[in-house]
């Protein structure tokens, strides 16, 4: 089945722990994205890759990184999670021309 | 800034009945695509529809239309014989244009679509 998987699905940690969100998709797709959706912002793009060894910032990249060092795989890094990172993320892939496939969604809270 | 405005919060509509949500987009661009998702409460994004603006033909997909309107900007989803299961948020999407930027979409606040029995 083409899908996008996240992991986890629910995440609680404390402020400071490292952390990463992995995200994997099986549809050898060139894009992939990472989302972050808050209530009455809607998603806004934290990073995307074109493809592989190739990423760039979204709107709201501070906090983060990223790593497309394989073509399915494209981890969210959070090195020292705040509060503020408390959020449901998503991450997505797709082709060129095409929509995006979400994956389930990681709901995250920073404590 | 916003390039993606959804006015609407919320949106009521009883089963059977036809509930139109607007949005609407900043661009000074001429070639871009337009998409609406659909967010239940399992929270999955699902690709409702999407439209391509040199097609001046409006988007369908079974009872999801679109009214595209490309010099007023807006790009309005028609919900035709609304079902129980059409109750979800609504997010509008741009896709900035660009070799590069495919992969990047900028979404609206949401609409959260309501329907009563």
């Amino acid at each position: 089945e083409a899908q996008v998987t996240q992991n986890p699905r629910y995440l609680i940690t404390v402020t400071g722990k490292k952390l990463t969100v992995t995200c994997s998709q099986n549809m050898n797709h060139e894009y992939m994205s990472w989302y972050r959706q808050d209530p009455g912002l809607g998603l806004r793009q934290i990073y995307y890759s074109m493809n592989v060894e190739v990423t760039d910032k979204g709107d709201v990249p501070e906090g983060y990184k990223v790593s497309r060092k394989e073509k399915r795989n494209f981890p969210l890094i959070l090195e020292s999670p705040s509060p503020n990172q408390t959020s449901l993320y998503f991450c997505a892939s797709s082709l060129r021309g095409k929509g995006y496939t979400f994956g389930s969604g990681t709901r995250l809270t920073v404590v | 800034a916003q390039t993606v405005t959804q006015s609407q919060p919320e949106m009521s509509v009883q089963e059977a009945e036809t509930v139109t949500l607007s949005c609407t987009y900043d661009t000074s661009e001429s070639d871009y695509y337009l998409f609406w998702y659909k967010q239940p409460p399992s929270r999955q994004m699902i690709l409702v529809i999407r439209q391509e603006a040199y097609k001046q033909q409006n988007a369908t997909e079974n009872r999801f239309s679109v009214n595209f309107q490309k010099a007023a900007k807006s790009f309005s989803l028609k919900i035709s014989d609304s079902q129980l299961g059409d109750a979800a948020m609504y997010f509008c999407a741009y896709r900035i244009p660009g070799t590069d930027s495919w992969g990047k979409l900028q979404f609206g606040a949401g609409t959260q679509v309501v329907v009563t029995p």
